[in-house]
């Protein structure tokens, strides 16, 4: 399983964009990049998932270059509540049991 | 999205004992499930893989013997901790994934152990 490495840690500001990037050079031509949130005390919850390029939903974006080595979580205008631990992992897309390798991730604290 | 149902949430009890831990998919069929143990201020390590039906495949350095997991259904796993210590006091996780392909996992919400 490819390994990822992040910044231990970042601090925003309310309505601020914050991006979180991750390191994986040893991503296989299967994996998929997903990235989890998880509050104290609470199990991750899924953020998005991407191959290449750049995917969109309500909550985030994500953006992938073309070597995928790395990739961006981009986060539009945080707030408080956004204070998380945020994980990056790199997974076999045709593993469809998900079995997924936590690397450290990184802790974002948005401050008023 | 798939839900995924850990319970208890949280657990106290006395050294020596043991501790079961249910995890169930709500509305999806799960052929894996996975155990994770997160210690304070850590990443989750992963402890174990349940299969239904079979064995479950656990990663080096986790007790087999200790750490019980059952997968009788397509919707449960449970993981028992046997002989409790102190030491074993952690937040445990476990996740599901479909059948799909390419598809997220979904966790359940934790479960604190506490060992006194």
């Amino acid at each position: 399983l490819a390994k990822t490495t992040q910044p231990i840690s970042m601090d925003s500001y309310e309505g601020q964009e914050v991006n979180i990037t991750c390191s994986h050079n040893n991503i296989a031509t299967n994996d998929y990049i997903t990235w989890y949130q998880q509050f104290p005390s609470q199990g991750p919850r899924f953020i998005i998932q991407g191959y290449k390029t750049k995917v969109t939903n309500e909550v985030a974006s994500l953006f992938i270059p073309a070597d995928r080595k790395s990739s961006t979580l981009s986060l539009p205008r945080v707030s408080l509540s956004d204070t998380a631990v945020y994980y990056c992992l790199v997974g076999d897309g045709n593993n469809a049991g998900n079995m997924l390798t936590f690397g450290g991730g990184t802790r974002l604290m948005v401050k008023p | 999205g798939a839900v995924v149902s850990q319970h208890p949430s949280w657990v106290i009890c006395k050294s020596g004992t043991s501790v079961k831990i249910e995890c169930r998919s709500l509305d999806f069929q799960a052929t894996t499930m996975f155990w994770y143990r997160q210690f304070p201020k850590q990443s989750l390590m992963l402890m174990a893989t349940s299969n239904e039906g079979s064995k479950a495949t656990y990663e080096q350095g986790v007790e087999k013997d200790k750490f019980l997991i059952n997968h009788a259904s397509l919707t449960l796993s449970t993981l028992t901790v046997t002989s409790a210590h102190p030491e074993d006091s952690s937040f445990y996780i476990c996740s599901a994934g479909g059948r799909r392909q390419n598809t997220e996992a979904f966790f359940g919400q934790g479960t604190r152990l506490t060992v006194v």
